[in-house]
């Protein structure tokens, strides 16, 4: 079956603007994570969600990111004001439950120019 | 916050060498994972722990849990070609909501034929 999709797989955009990046999780997966890695640097988690709701939401660094999943399937990361600093590649995982495996999509490689 | 100390960074070995790398914590964890990630992909979990002293094989590796829920080491027997990538170790601190995992700086991993 599918796997995690991730769109787009690549984003450029200039300093301060605003974006939007999208998963499709697996059809069934009740949890969802977003992770935010850096080049040379294993994934940091931004944030999870159980369903519609975010379970856990400690680790967006700040006020400008922002997610919501609000069917309980798809979710979109959403970052305001880039910066040059928020270039990374950003990954999706879902899984059945919270404590089985993750399974994670491609990323979303964004370049803050 | 919770940091993973993986090493070595990178291992260059021949082709049919066996390979051991670790992971280590400040901190008590309660489950140990370790996934693999090819360039353009997302990581993919090769091995899940859950219980102090716990080795586990799945094919050509071996991971084990710690004694003291504070390390983590995989072994890879016999590499071939496709080991190529880098592995990360990840696991969830004792008290920590076990859907925000912490990874390692991961472990490139190169083969020469």
């Amino acid at each position: 079956g599918a796997g995690v999709s991730q769109t787009p797989s690549n984003k450029v955009t200039e300093k301060g603007k605003y974006v939007e990046l999208r998963c499709d999780p697996i059809s069934g997966h009740t949890a969802l994570y977003w992770y935010r890695q850096s080049l040379g640097q294993g994934p940091e988690f931004l944030i999870y969600f159980q369903g519609t709701g975010a379970a856990d939401d400690s680790g967006l660094p700040n006020d400008r990111f922002f997610a919501v999943r609000p069917e309980g399937s798809v979710s979109t990361l959403k970052i305001q004001r880039t910066e040059r600093g928020d270039s990374a590649v950003y990954l999706c995982a879902s899984s059945p439950a919270r404590d089985n495996e993750q399974f994670f999509g491609p990323g979303t490689r964004l370049t803050v120019l | 916050g919770q940091q993973l100390n993986q090493s070595p960074q990178s291992m260059f070995i021949q082709e049919g060498e066996d390979v051991s790398m670790n992971c280590t914590s400040s901190s008590i964890f309660n489950t140990w994972l370790w996934y693999k990630q090819d360039p353009g992909e997302g990581p993919v979990l090769l091995i899940a722990l859950y219980k102090a002293g716990e080795l586990t094989s799945n094919g050509r590796l071996t991971a084990q849990f710690g004694i003291t829920r504070k390390d983590s080491f995989l072994n890879i027997s016999a590499s071939i070609p496709s080991d190529v990538g880098i592995y990360f170790c990840a696991g969830h601190p004792l008290n920590t909501n076990a859907g925000k995992s912490t990874f390692g700086d991961g472990t490139t991993l190169t083969v020469k034929p």
